[in-house]
């Protein structure tokens, strides 16, 4: 299977903590990307790092990718009670047309 | 600037019956995917068109699936003779460029929740 793994599966973190997922993929990519999901709705994109990249930031956001481990992170700085969601990574392989999506992270957010 | 559509967002229907999800793309996208959901899961790719074209119909079971993207007008996915095992959310998502390497990203509808009882 193409799918990455995220690990962990639920995290629970005080608001003002640093959260950080990671995502495990099998095959060469293209990119990889980062989406996160509020329960009920639709994936928003949050990030989006190229297989030539190591690192990217975007806000309260860092994502490193290691591609000799087939490995990413993804890391909230600060984190909110609004940052409360599911997050989500998502492999395009090499000639792919398509996103394959890890399995989640659900991540919580305590006031 | 409207988002992606996506109609009904809960549909309840019988087994035997048909189901019909209709996605209606960001102005401008002609690239349409879409995925299934399962409670606690990821997103699993069944489909991916352009207008008029399949072009990656890979995840998408042969038999009762079946989704078209016209010339005018939405994106169905038309599921014929639903099972219990059919019940997920239903999510279509578009994007504007050409798909080979995918980097422009995914912009997501809200998702249909079949139902089947």
């Amino acid at each position: 299977s193409q799918q990455g793994e995220e690990d962990p599966q639920a995290l629970s973190i005080q608001e003002g903590e640093n959260a950080t997922m990671n995502c495990s993929y099998k095959t060469s990519i293209n990119n990889l990307q980062w989406y996160r999901q509020n329960s009920g709705r639709g994936l928003v994109h949050l990030i989006l790092i190229r297989s030539n990249e190591r690192e990217k930031h975007s806000g309260r956001l860092r994502v490193t990718l290691d591609t000799s481990k087939k490995s990413s992170s993804l890391l909230i700085t600060a984190s909110r009670a609004a940052d409360t969601a599911s997050y989500f990574c998502a492999t395009v392989s090499t000639g792919a047309n398509n996103l394959f999506f890890g399995t989640g992270t659900r991540l919580t957010v305590i006031p | 600037n409207a988002g992606v559509m996506q109609n009904p967002r809960h549909l309840v229907r019988r087994r035997g019956q048909e189901a019909r999800l209709r996605c209606s793309p960001v102005k401008g996208h002609s690239h349409v995917y879409w995925y299934r959901q399962l409670p606690e899961e990821g997103l699993k790719f069944m489909v991916y068109l352009q207008k008029e074209n399949i072009i990656d119909e890979s995840g998408m079971p042969k038999e009762r699936f079946s989704a078209e993207f016209p010339k005018e007008g939405p994106s169905i996915l038309r599921i014929q003779q639903v099972v219990r095992g059919d019940s997920a959310a239903y999510f279509c998502a578009s994007s504007q460029q050409a798909s080979r390497g995918m980097s422009s990203p995914l912009h997501f509808g809200n998702g249909t929740r079949l139902t089947v009882t």
